[in-house]
């Protein structure tokens, strides 16, 4: 059974600082790994999705890792703002996706 | 291209009550996922399904749950009976038919409370 952990489970920053989410799992069967951004009551909303095959993936400050091999991926943002506040969800795809309990951010102003 | 839908958003229902949360995938997807986010939980898998076709429920409590996606319509999660401990909020996710490489685009969440 697939395990999904995040740490840290939260994480308060002041405005301009780099953010580093960790996500790690247990079976590296996967297709692919997906970072969701969830903001409160709200649903989710899509920030990058890694292939398998792939080491990376970009989007403007935003900037993902894997290891299959090792079972982790980073999130990192930079250069982070107050709007980047979140909680930011790591899931891992064997065909259903398996979410980690997420990193609760707050960026200080 | 409209996205997945869900509705209704937000449902209230007494104990004992049936409650049908219903999901349109985007057009052209044919696979659909339902997952369940307790409160101060993560979300958690429930169900993936094909038109006309449950492929995996192994995330569905085994009474009171069920889900279907016809041919025609909408995928549906129905949950009879409900209890308090139901109240959470329900996402859909819909993938195109080359599935397992894809995206799962999300809906906006039904968030059931039982009273």
């Amino acid at each position: 059974k697939q395990e999904v952990t995040q740490i840290p489970a939260a994480l308060s920053v002041p405005e301009g600082e780099n953010l580093v989410l960790n996500c790690s799992f247990t079976d590296s069967a996967i297709y692919n790994l997906q970072w969701f951004r969830q903001d409160p009551g709200k649903g989710l909303t899509s920030l990058l999705l890694i292939q398998s095959s792939q080491r990376e993936q970009t989007s403007g400050r935003l900037n993902a890792s894997l290891d299959k091999s090792s079972g982790r991926s980073t999130l990192y943002i930079a250069a982070s703002q107050p709007g980047d506040s979140a909680t930011y969800l790591c899931a891992v795809n064997d065909y259903k996706l398996s979410f980690g309990a997420g990193t609760t951010v707050t960026v200080r102003a | 291209n409209a996205g997945v839908m869900q509705n209704p958003r937000h449902l209230v229902r007494r104990r004992g009550q049936e409650a049908r949360l219903r999901c349109s995938p985007m057009k052209g997807h044919s696979h659909v996922y339902w997952y369940r986010q307790l409160p101060e939980e993560g979300l958690k898998f429930m169900v993936y399904l094909q038109k006309e076709n449950i492929i995996d429920e192994s995330g569905m409590p085994k009474e009171r749950f069920s889900a279907e996606f016809p041919k025609e319509g909408p995928s549906i999660l129905r949950i009879q009976q409900v209890v308090r401990g139901d109240s959470a909020a329900y996402f859909c996710a819909s993938s195109p038919p080359t599935a397992n490489q894809e995206t799962q685009y999300f809906g906006p969440g039904t968030r059931l409370l039982v009273l």
